[in-house]
């Protein structure tokens, strides 16, 4: 069974960083594109990076661009997110999301949540 | 960015009642390989996002028959035939054809 699983979520001070990891199995993971998407607390969801399955192209949303990046280990099956200069906007529960065909997103984990503040 | 105005926010329906979903673009969402990425996912409290509608109108497997999509250019439509009480949740419209991949606001669908 396809399974993502996140972990490195927690609590950080405004200006401090964090990585998060995603865990994948159950897929030939080095073939899709994998994404990170957020939702705040009570909010809606926003994508906020993607990476191409041999990790050579990169996208952001604009809020993040400069401050995060994204990463995958193929080697490792392992999707990772590390986040600088993290602002109380940050907070929010990160998603580790499969992009199984273009355009759409096919399976998410639970996610981890991000808790930024003094 | 492209911006995803759903309508209505919330959305009482009774047991057994259709229910309607609008999904508006602020830009065509033809993708250059002619396809039309629009995604409808369901979120129920607790859970992580679940899709059930891609490329308009595909519908995932195990999905119930009830979902279905439709729409073309910038108009979406989600509707549920017969609401059940598993319906319960935010639904979501997001399109994936021009990046960053953008979602509308939910459309909190509750039993009247």
């Amino acid at each position: 069974d396809v399974q993502v699983v996140e972990s490195g979520g927690g609590l950080v001070q405004p200006g401090g960083s964090l990585r998060l990891s995603c865990a994948a199995s159950g897929f030939t993971f080095s073939s899709p594109p994998m994404h990170w998407v957020r939702q705040a607390p009570g909010k809606g969801l926003q994508s906020v990076a993607a990476i191409s399955g041999n990790g050579l192209d990169t996208y952001y949303a604009n809020s993040v661009r400069d401050r995060f990046t994204i990463s995958r280990d193929n080697s490792k099956d392992t999707l990772f997110l590390y986040m600088g200069s993290l602002r109380p906007e940050d907070m929010a529960i990160y998603y580790c999301v499969r992009e199984g065909k273009p355009g759409t997103y096919d399976f998410w984990g639970r996610g981890t949540p991000v808790t930024v503040s003094s | 960015d492209v911006v995803m105005t759903q309508s209505p926010l919330s959305l009482p329906v009774a047991l057994g009642q259709p229910a309607s979903i609008s999904c508006r673009s602020s830009q065509g969402l033809v993708f250059s390989d002619g396809n039309t990425y629009l995604n409808w996912f369901q979120q129920r409290p607790g859970q992580s996002p679940r899709r059930l509608i891609y490329e308009v109108s595909k519908r995932d497997p195990g999905v119930p028959d009830r979902f279905s999509g439709s729409g073309s250019g910038t108009d979406f439509t989600l509707k549920i035939s017969r609401v059940e009480a598993e319906d319960v949740g935010v639904y979501y419209c997001m399109q994936g054809s021009h990046w960053p991949w953008t979602f509308g606001q939910g459309t909190k669908v509750e039993i009247k």
